[in-house]
């Protein structure tokens, strides 16, 4: 009863390729977010979307395109992958409420090297 | 903007000791403030979070956090500390109403027998 999941775990790539990272979550949120942890562990958003809406672009290059075929699930893309784009990739959820966005629930995060 | 300063990037404390992990944000008006751990090779997790009423807010696994609005500080504390609370801790706030979490540089909890 995984509450937010993401696919693959691990990915190893060159420079130039496209991959994508699945992220789905069963909590019923209507909120998802991708996130980018460097290797200092600086955690910083990239995008949100709510009810497939993209909320949320934080400067990020647009070979990332982050697609969401419903509520519950939200891919990033990323095309011509570039050595800089080594990171952890985590998805994250959360639920709204009267008053606004409140905790996030995140993903076991996708461990992306380029080479 | 909104910004966190975590600061200790590093905290090595023996086991059984007490801690406290400090973190400090830019003031706002409302604000939600979060601490997670993220444990080796694993994704963040929610340790605690104050979103309104008692400054004193308790969490999981022992820890405890004070909302302090005058030194717009959220420190974190832990009584008596074991091995397995070894991991990297984040603050984080968010304007309240607003997605948007911003974290701060995180610091590494290392305990030592």
């Amino acid at each position: 009863d995984t509450a937010v999941s993401q696919t693959p775990k691990y990915l190893v790539t060159q420079m130039g390729n496209d991959k994508s990272i699945k992220c789905e979550q069963n909590l019923g949120h209507d909120t998802m977010y991708w996130y980018k942890q460097d290797s200092k562990k600086f955690l910083k958003i990239m995008f949100s979307y709510n009810n497939k809406e993209l909320i949320i672009n934080e400067t990020v290059p647009n070979r990332f395109s982050p697609k969401s075929p419903d509520k519950a699930h939200l891919n990033l893309h990323i095309n011509s992958l570039e050595l800089g784009d080594s990171a952890v990739y985590f998805c994250a959820s959360s639920p709204y409420r009267t008053g606004g966005y409140y905790e996030q629930y995140f993903g076991p995060g996708t461990r992306l090297t380029v080479t | 903007a909104q910004s966190v300063t975590q600061l200790d990037s590093q905290v090595p404390v023996f086991e059984e000791a007490p801690v406290e992990l400090r973190c400090n944000y830019s003031s706002s008006v409302s604000v939600y403030l979060f601490w997670y751990v993220q444990y080796p090779n694993q994704g963040l997790q929610l340790l605690l979070k104050y979103l309104s009423g008692s400054t004193l807010v308790k969490g999981i696994n022992g820890f405890e956090a004070e909302f302090n609005k005058s030194q717009t500080s959220f420190h974190l504390r832990k009584p008596s500390v074991h091995i397995s609370d070894t991991a990297e801790y984040f603050c984080a706030v968010s304007d309240k109403g607003a997605q948007k979490l911003v974290f701060g540089q995180g610091t590494r909890l290392t305990i030592n027998p």
